[in-house]
Formats: structure tokens, sequence, C-alpha cells
């Protein structure tokens, strides 16, 4: 198993600019997270999905955010337009389903807007 | 959800067991303890959990309190490669599937 894949890596992009973060959960895993991490701020649950539905969107931080999930494998976040405040490490991580089980995390996109 | 309170940081000479504290006195019975840590530059990676019972796995050890107002993760035999920030999480109820991430506690092992 792959784990949980994330592109890109890394990001540079300037202010204004739209950013695409792309993420494919493990092959069966039923829920599907987006988080931020800033020193300032630490780690923070922006949105997740249940079966490609989104469930909870309260950590989305602005109108700017928006994410989706098309299909079982894949799903996006983007910003648009991007601020330097956005700047952060982002992390997407998927989990079997029910309630006590583990989240597994993918290996995050670098984001910098200038 | 319950809050848990952890040390900043914590020292460990390689080789050594690392105990690591957290507390969470307004724990409801039906929330699980979990811990996950963070090595630099990689995503969270998810360690171990009990609701009542210590718990061993693989990794680590977890030691919950009779009361469960605090829980005690032990790393055996700790490396170099264990130096991480370690979260103890305890778990939403079961209406979500929402883990908070405090600050941690940053895990120096020292050679």
């Amino acid at each position: 198993d792959a784990g949980v894949i994330q592109s890109p890596r890394h990001e540079v992009t300037e202010m204004g600019q739209e950013v695409t973060l792309r993420c494919k959960p493990i092959s069966g895993h039923d829920y599907l997270f987006w988080y931020r991490q800033t020193m300032m701020r630490g780690l923070e649950l922006l949105i997740y999905f249940n079966n490609n539905v989104p469930i909870d969107d309260s950590g989305m931080p602005e109108d700017r955010f928006s994410a989706k999930m098309p299909n079982a494998s894949f799903s996006t976040l983007k910003i648009q337009p991007s601020e330097p405040r956005d700047s952060a490490v982002y992390f997407c991580a998927s989990s079997p389903g029910a309630y006590q089980e583990t989240q597994y995390f993918g290996p995050g996109t670098r984001l910098l807007v200038l | 959800d319950a809050k848990t309170t952890q040390p900043p940081s914590m020292d460990c000479a390689e080789g050594r067991a690392a105990n690591l504290p957290c507390n969470h006195s307004t724990i409801s019975g039906n929330e699980y303890v979990y811990w996950y840590r963070q090595i630099h530059s990689q995503g969270p990676q998810y360690i171990i959990h009990g609701l009542k019972n210590n718990e061993t796995n693989e990794m680590a050890s977890l030691i919950i309190t009779e009361d469960r107002k605090s829980s005690t993760l032990i790393l055996p035999h700790a490396t170099l490669r264990d130096t991480a920030v370690y979260y103890c999480i305890v778990r939403a109820p079961a209406a979500t599937n929402k883990l908070i991430f405090g600050t941690g506690t940053l895990l120096a092992v020292q050679p």
C-alpha cells in the first residue's frame, strides 16, 4: 500500500494566484481529512469527507478555500485567490471509518505564497 | 471535547525509557485516548490508543490511570529516530470523526 499520496510536495506561488492541492487516500478508506499546520496555530482540521460527502467544513478559514471529493480516490483543496497568510503545510489524511479508526497522514504539501 | 495538557518538551537518553505524561481531567466515559507523533517534516503518525485498560503494541505502551484523568505513553527503549512531537488526543464523541491536536510534547532523544 502506497499510503496517502499528496501532490505537489512543494508549491511556491504569488499572491492572488489559484492554488490546487491534491490528495489520493488509501484505497478502501471512507474518510478523508484536510489539515493545515503553521507555527502560530499548530495543526488544524479544515474539512473532512465521509464517502465523498463533506461532513464538517467548520475549519475552512474563509470563502477563498474550497474542497471537493469527486470520487473515492481523489480530493482537491483549492485556494483562490491565495494570500501570504495561507503559507503553511497542508496535510491530507484518510481513515477506514468508524469511530475508533486511526487516521493515516500523507507527507504534506508545503505552500509558500509570496 | 475534553482538553489535554502536556509538557512542552522533554529529554531522554538514547536506550532509556521515555515516559510522556498527559492530563485529560475532563474526559468523558466514552472517549478514547489517542497518541500520535510527528517527526520533523513528516505527517503525523498514529502510535496507540486506549479506553481504560493499558495497551501495548510494537511501538509503545499506554498506561491510563484508573480514574482516566491522565495517561502516560511509554517508549521502552528510545532511539534517536524517536525524536518528535508527541500529541495526546482525546477523541471527539461518536457523532464525529475529528481529531483535535494540541501543542504536544517535543521529545528530544539525546545520544
